[in-house]
């Protein structure tokens, strides 16, 4: 069965430092798709990025950066100057590829991150 | 493009009632979810629907709960009947296409409390 682990549940910033959001992930299949998305206060789920497993290219978009490494079974994200806006909780998520599974979505526990002024 | 649309956006409801959630996907998107999002169990999936049939509904608590999608449009989510323990945010979500290579949408949840 495949698990998320996102071992920091809480992390403080103040604003324009950078932060890494970790994200460790496990699968039996080999085909699969990582994906991360934002919870701001107001409630609704946002998505940010999606990956498959056989693209270990980072990304960059603006301010937000994913590392995707398999060797680790890790998909990371950083966000470089962060700013109160930022302020959310943000989820990693697997989905795997086999047997019809859609887009059936395991989350991780989920990291609140709070950037102070 | 509209998002997903969930009604009611809050419900109170006394424990014994029954509760009904709605949910009209994105149009055009053939795959269709329920998840939960409770404190102690973080967001969980309850059932999955692909082309209006439920595929994957090994999520769901209970027979107290059931799961229907008429057609592409509208699905919903029944608790018959309710315990305070259904308390939490239920969201329903939608994607383009049964595999994981496209995103899922999530509409603005519903936030159920059972008293």
């Amino acid at each position: 069965a495949q698990k998320v682990t996102q071992a920091q549940t809480e992390i403080s910033v103040v604003e324009k430092e950078d932060v890494t959001l970790d994200c460790v992930y496990e699968t039996r299949d080999t085909t699969y798709y990582l994906f991360w998305y934002k919870q701001p206060p107001s409630g609704e789920l946002v998505f940010l990025i999606r990956r498959n497993s056989f693209d270990e290219q980072n990304e960059i978009s603006g301010r937000y950066s994913w590392n995707f490494q398999k060797s680790t079974s890790s998909f990371n994200f950083t966000i470089t100057a962060s700013q109160v806006v930022d302020s959310a909780v943000y989820f990693c998520a697997l989905s795997e590829a086999i047997n019809n599974a859609g887009n059936m979505l395991t989350f991780g526990g989920g990291t609140r991150l709070m950037v102070k002024p | 493009d509209a998002g997903v649309i969930q009604s009611p956006r809050h419900e109170v409801t006394e424990m014994g009632q029954e509760v009904t959630l709605r949910c009209k996907p994105i149009s055009g998107h053939n795959s269709l979810f329920w998840y939960r999002q409770t404190m102690m169990r973080g967001l969980e999936l309850l059932i999955y629907f692909n082309n209006n049939v439920p595929i994957d509904d090994s999520g769901m608590p209970e027979d107290r709960f059931s799961a229907k999608m008429p057609n592409a449009s509208f699905s919903t989510l029944k608790i018959q009947p309710s315990e305070p323990r259904d308390s939490a945010v239920y969201f329903c979500a939608s994607s383009l296409a049964g595999t994981g290579d496209t995103e899922a949408f999530f509409g603005q949840g519903t936030r159920l409390t059972v008293v």
